[in-house]
């Protein structure tokens, strides 16, 4: 069964902090992954989109990086600022699997002023 | 501008009812998706529709409908045979054989 794991489960930092949030998979034919954010009670964002040809891709403060041999991405976000506070959750999509993803439970990050 | 309406926003329903909740796009994507999220569990896919007229069953559909008259709509039935049926619904959509899926704000459902 491919699984998504996110580790910590939560995280609170200070403002101004780099931070890393982990995404680990267990699917050796991955076709993507994806980072999204959610607020709380609200739907999701979609951040950054990694193909498996990929090994990172770049938005503004955001960096999310592939790992297919580790089987591991990461999301680093760059000066941490509390507009940032929101579940980030990680979803990757099996090369053979009709269009569903396999989703992590998230990593709820509370930046505090 | 373009998005992803669901509602209604918050709906509560006695045991043994269906209920219908919407889900409406203007970006033009061809596939809709439904998606349930629970605490503690990840996003789980209950429908999707890649064209209208057709839609295939996703990981959770018992107890769940669906139909895909418009390109734009994608309703959602939640029947009296879903046992466990609170939970946060969630729609989203993709242009076909695209990867990034837009989501609208979602449907809180909770029964009495």
């Amino acid at each position: 069964k491919q699984e998504v794991t996110q580790i910590p489960a939560a995280l609170s930092v200070p403002e101004g902090e780099n931070l890393v949030l982990n995404c680990s998979f267990t699917d050796s034919a991955i076709y993507n992954l994806q980072w999204f954010r959610q607020d709380p009670g609200k739907g999701l964002t979609s951040l950054l989109l990694i193909q498996s040809s990929q090994r990172e891709q770049t938005s503004g403060r955001l960096n999310a990086s592939l790992d297919k041999s580790s089987g591991r991405s990461t999301l680093y976000i760059a000066a941490s600022q509390p507009g940032d506070s929101a579940t980030y959750l990680c979803a990757e999509e099996n090369a053979g699997n009709n269009r569903k993803l396999i989703w992590g439970l998230g990593t709820s990050l509370a930046v505090n002023p | 501008d373009g998005g992803i309406t669901q509602s209604p926003k918050y709906l509560f329903r006695k045991e043994g009812q269906n209920v219908t909740l919407s889900c409406e796009q203007n970006l033009n994507h061809d596939a809709m998706y439904w998606y349930r999220q629970d605490p503690g569990q990840g996003l789980r896919l209950i429908y999707y529709s890649q064209i209208v007229n057709d839609f295939q069953k996703g990981d959770i559909a018992e107890g769940y409908s669906v139909s895909r008259e418009k390109k734009e709509s994608f309703p959602l039935t939640v029947t009296s045979a879903q046992k466990n049926p609170t939970a946060f619904y969630l729609c989203a959509s993709s242009t076909v054989g695209a990867n990034v899926l837009t989501f609208g704000a979602g449907s809180r459902l909770t029964v009495l």
